[in-house]
């Protein structure tokens, strides 16, 4: 079956810094892409989503970037700042559902 | 305000008993799902339903059970053949097809003991 994985479990930058999360996912049939952020006790929140007919969409100081050949998704955040600590999950979609990966702890310090 | 609401926010029980979590949306979608969230995990579907009267199983269905009577309600009811109930249970909703963000409630945090 389909499944999604992220490269690293967490991740620490320094305010200021870029960030870049990877995630990796096994169906190339698939043709929708989210991000979501998650803060400890909360529901995910949406961040920004792409579909396969792009390689590229922009954000407000998000990025997401998909490259269907390798079948790799990242999602960069510009001048990290400390209330992007958090949780970050990719959804890759599969038929009538999504399926997520295990998540990025992104710590963001001083 | 439109959204998703979970209810209660804690929830503690005891061994054996059965227990359900109130999941209600006023988007209009017609898709809903239950999440199961376990620290520093991901999130695992339980079950989803994409039309009233209709559900599927999701990854790990077994010990659970869900009933979809109205658009707007998805309860999920725990039971007590499920062998690890303690979790964080999140639902969410959609437009039907699996190409749609979902939205997220802000999740139910169950203890059993």
């Amino acid at each position: 079956g389909e499944s999604v994985g992220l490269h690293l479990p967490t991740l620490s930058v320094q305010e200021g810094d870029n960030s870049i999360i990877n995630c990796a996912y096994s169906n190339s049939a698939s043709d929708y892409f989210i991000w979501y952020k998650q803060e400890s006790g909360k529901g995910p929140q949406f961040i920004i989503d792409i579909r396969s007919n792009m390689d590229k969409r922009q954000g407000q100081r998000v990025t997401v970037l998909l490259n269907k050949t390798v079948k790799h998704l990242s999602l960069q955040i510009a001048a990290t700042q400390p209330g992007d600590s958090a949780v970050y999950f990719c959804a890759v979609s599969n038929t009538d559902k999504l399926i997520f990966g295990t998540g990025t702890r992104l710590q963001v310090f001083p | 305000d439109g959204g998703i609401t979970q209810s209660p926010k804690y929830l503690f029980r005891k061994e054996g008993q059965n227990v359900t979590l109130s999941c209600e949306q006023n988007l209009n979608h017609d898709a809903m799902y239950w999440y199961r969230q376990d620290p520093g995990q991901g999130l695992r579907l339980i079950y989803y339903s994409q039309i009233v009267n209709d559900f599927q199983k999701g990854d790990i269905a077994e010990g659970y059970s869900v009933s979809r009577e109205k658009k707007e309600s998805f309860p999920l009811t725990v039971t007590s053949a499920q062998k690890n109930p303690t979790a964080f249970y999140l639902c969410a909703s959609s437009m039907v097809g699996g190409t749609y963000e979902q939205y997220f409630g802000p999740g139910t945090r169950l203890t059993v003991t």
